[in-house]
C-alpha cells in the first residue's frame, strides 16, 4: 500500500539555521504530496503541497519540491525562526483520491535563539 | 480560529462513564474525519465520513462509537474506555476529491483515568 517515511525526530537547530526534513513516498500513480505543521496545542494545518511532478510548493519560507524520480518531498527553509518550533508531517493523497490521506510519524523540530 | 471547533478541548474520565466528543465545522466540506494522535505513535485514522455516510472504520474498538447527523457536525461518542485510550482526538474536515487539503481543529485532550 502507499506510505511515506520521514525521518526521525527531533531536530534541534540554532536561530537562522538551514533546515531540511527528508521526506520520501511509495505510491502507483501520481499522488499529490503535502506538508502540514502542528503548533503545541494546535490540530494540524496544512504548511505547502504539490500535485504533480516537478510542482515546488512554498509557504512562509518553507519549500518543496515533488521529485517522481527519487520520490522524494523534502522540506525546507534557509533560515529557521523560534516560532518555526513545531512538528511536521509529510503526506500523500493517491492518484485515485478515494482514500484518506497517508500521514508520515511527523518530525519534532525545536529552534533554540 | 481553524474553521474547525472541537469541544471540550480538555476531558477527563474514568473508565465507566459515557461522555461525546462533539466536531462542528462552516467551511462548506462535505467530508469529515477523526483521528487519534498518542505519545510516540503515528496519526490514526479512526473514522471517514462522506456526505453523512461512514465510508471508513479503521478496525476502531466499539467502545469509540461515532455520529455525523450532518455534513457538519460529527460526535464521537465514548464509553467503558482503557487508559490507553488516553490521546489528542483529532477531527478534520475536507471537500471530496483528491487535492482538497484537510483542515483540522485544535483537538480533545482525553485522558482516561
Amino acid at each position: 500500500g502507499d506510505s511515506v517515511t520521514q525521518m526521525e525526530g527531533p531536530v534541534t537547530l540554532s536561530e537562522e539555521a538551514f533546515l531540511t526534513i527528508n521526506c520520501t513516498y511509495t505510491a502507483t500513480g501520481y499522488p499529490s504530496l503535502f506538508w502540514y505543521v502542528q503548533y503545541p496545542g494546535e490540530g494540524l494545518q496544512l504548511l505547502l503541497k504539490a500535485t504533480k511532478a516537478d510542482d515546488k510548493g512554498s509557504n512562509k519560507g518553507f519549500e518543496a519540491t515533488y521529485r517522481k524520480e527519487t520520490t522524494s518531498f523534502h522540506l525546507e527553509k534557509g533560515s529557521v525562526q523560534v516560532s518555526d518550533s513545531a512538528v511536521y508531517f509529510c503526506a500523500l493523497s493517491a492518484d485515485s483520491g478515494n482514500t484518506p490521506l497517508v500521514f508520515g510519524k511527523g518530525t519534532r523540530l525545536s529552534v533554540i535563539a | 480560529e481553524t474553521g474547525v471547533t472541537q469541544t471540550p478541548r480538555h476531558l477527563v474520565m474514568g473508565m465507566t462513564n459515557k461522555k461525546s466528543l462533539k466536531c462542528e465545522q462552516h467551511l462548506g466540506h462535505n467530508a469529515m474525519y477523526w483521528y487519534k494522535q498518542s505519545a510516540k505513535k503515528p496519526l490514526e485514522l479512526m473514522f471517514v465520513y462522506n456526505f453523512k455516510e461512514q465510508t471508513e472504520n479503521n478496525s476502531v474498538p466499539s467502545r469509540f462509537s461515532p455520529e455525523c447527523p450532518n455534513s457538519s457536525h460529527l460526535f464521537l461518542h465514548l464509553h467503558t474506555l482503557q487508559p490507553e485510550d488516553s490521546a489528542l482526538y483529532l477531527c478534520a474536515s475536507s471537500y471530496k476529491f483528491r487535492d482538497s487539503p484537510l483542515h483540522f481543529g485544535n483537538g480533545t485532550r482525553l485522558t482516561v483515568t
